[in-house]
């Protein structure tokens, strides 16, 4: 089984500062790790990964994450925020073993950029 | 364009009403998915096929009713919503079940 957590269901920045969005995930084997953006009215879009490997990902947009398997937690940042950021963003996990395999997702963090 | 395409993108129904969503993926996936996400709500899994197999279904009401009739098209029939079913309903695919998920842009229903 897996659960993603997302503190903070609402986050705000202004432009040009960092972006720091938290995930803490539990997995009872190796987790895949995601983050998707939703802008309104559309679907997900993914942003970055984390299968195996390198643990520090970079995604589109200037978006990075690192998977911290210490601390169970796969933190999104991006150095400078720009308008178009705003959006939804959420983190998911899926299993990377086992039969049952689904896609977990966050409540989602509401990501606000003030001029 | 993701390569998964869901049509209507709006939908307004009335209670008694029967209609049905459309989701197509042309990406080689062989699983597909349907979404529900309400307003202050987490997204809910509704229904999983893999290789036209429904594998999951996590409790929906009958009155949302999925086919799978090739790996290419996902349909989720509706009939005699209630209000409280408004939402934005999301089809992904994936190449294999829980990884790779491309989700469509959603179909924004209101049940009046």
């Amino acid at each position: 089984a897996q659960s993603v957590t997302q503190l903070g269901s609402h986050v705000s920045v202004s432009e040009g500062a960092l972006v720091l969005l938290r995930c803490n995930y539990s997995s009872s084997v190796p987790p895949y790790l995601f983050w998707y953006v939703q802008y309104p009215n559309q679907g997900l879009q993914l942003l970055l990964k984390y299968t195996t490997g390198a643990t520090l990902v970079k995604g589109i947009n200037g978006f990075e994450a690192e998977f911290k398997k210490s601390e169970t937690s796969f933190h999104l940042t991006k150095p400078s925020a720009h308008m178009s950021d705003a959006a939804e963003y959420f983190c998911a996990v899926t299993l990377s073993s086992g039969s049952a395999r689904q896609l977990t997702f966050g409540s989602g963090t509401q990501l606000t950029v003030l001029p | 364009e993701t390569g998964v395409t869901q049509t209507p993108r709006h939908l307004v129904m009335g209670m008694t009403n029967k209609k049905s969503l459309k989701c197509e993926q042309h990406l080689g996936h062989n699983a597909m998915y349907w979404y529900k996400q309400s307003a202050k709500k987490p997204l809910e899994l509704m229904f999983v096929y893999s290789l036209e197999e429904r594998v999951e279904n996590n409790s929906v009401p009958s009155r949302f009713s999925p086919e799978c009739p090739n790996s290419s098209h996902l349909f989720l029939h509706l009939h005699t919503l209630q209000p409280e079913d408004s939402a934005l309903y999301l089809c992904a695919s994936s190449p294999r079940t829980g990884y790779g998920y491309t989700f469509g842009s959603g179909t924004r229903l209101t049940v009046v």
